[in-house]
């Protein structure tokens, strides 16, 4: 079953614009992912950010995290074309296995 | 510096064929997974390893079988492949925290 969950699921914007990407969850979290993407190509790992966290920067990303609401955000700042691709949010429980879950993900398209 | 690396990237197979998915990682990680991708959905887990000499199911595991041959390479097999596992294929890498992933292998199944 999918934990997480994106939104939107497809989101179009102009080169040197913000995008935003949400996510919720539904079950209690250790730690929480963003992953990218490519078409064709398998998935790069962005941003990590804890349950004891609320903010992370890397970057061009902000990550916050709120637990009481079960939902995350990823603010990509002054995008650029090479950052179209598919965003998603994956969580993991603890545990020594580090099992992620994975959510359906965003399709973000950014125009020249 | 080739981290995962998934064989083959392609595949088509008949209905009842069977066949072993590759991977291996040279970063020197203690767990690895594998994981489908149909389209509209996120990765959804098959099995895992969590360390060489042990695997376990996730979520999807019923067609599926796997083997952790050494710490660098685990395999994902279909011994009778059905129409439903057409998909795509990502084997990942951990070390306490974020996957790494191969690039996929494309699987079709008539």
């Amino acid at each position: 079953s999918q934990q997480g969950e994106e939104d939107p699921q497809a989101l179009s914007i102009q080169e040197g614009e913000n995008a935003t990407m949400n996510c919720s969850y539904k079950t209690s979290i250790n730690n929480l992912q963003w992953y990218r993407q490519n078409s064709g190509r398998g998935l790069v790992h962005l941003i990590l950010i804890r349950s004891n966290e609320r903010e992370k920067h890397s970057g061009r990303l902000r990550v916050t995290l709120d637990t009481s609401k079960k939902s995350s955000s990823l603010l990509i700042t002054a995008s650029r074309a090479a950052d179209t691709a598919s965003y998603f949010c994956a969580t993991d429980s603890g545990g020594s296995n580090y099992k992620l879950t994975f959510g359906k993900g965003t399709l973000l398209t950014v125009n020249p | 510096n080739a981290g995962v690396t998934q064989t083959p990237k392609f595949q088509v197979l008949k209905t009842g064929q069977s066949m072993t998915l590759q991977c291996a990682q040279d970063m020197n990680h203690n767990s690895m997974y594998w994981y489908r991708q149909d389209p509209g959905m996120g990765l959804r887990l098959i099995y895992y390893s969590a360390s060489e000499g042990t695997t376990d199911k996730g979520e999807v595991p019923n067609g599926y079988n796997v083997s952790r041959l050494n710490k660098r390479e685990f395999s994902l097999r279909l011994e009778s492949a059905a129409p439903s596992q057409t998909s795509v294929y990502f084997c990942a890498s951990s070390e306490m925290g974020p996957q790494h992933f191969g690039d996929g292998t494309r699987l079709s199944i008539l």
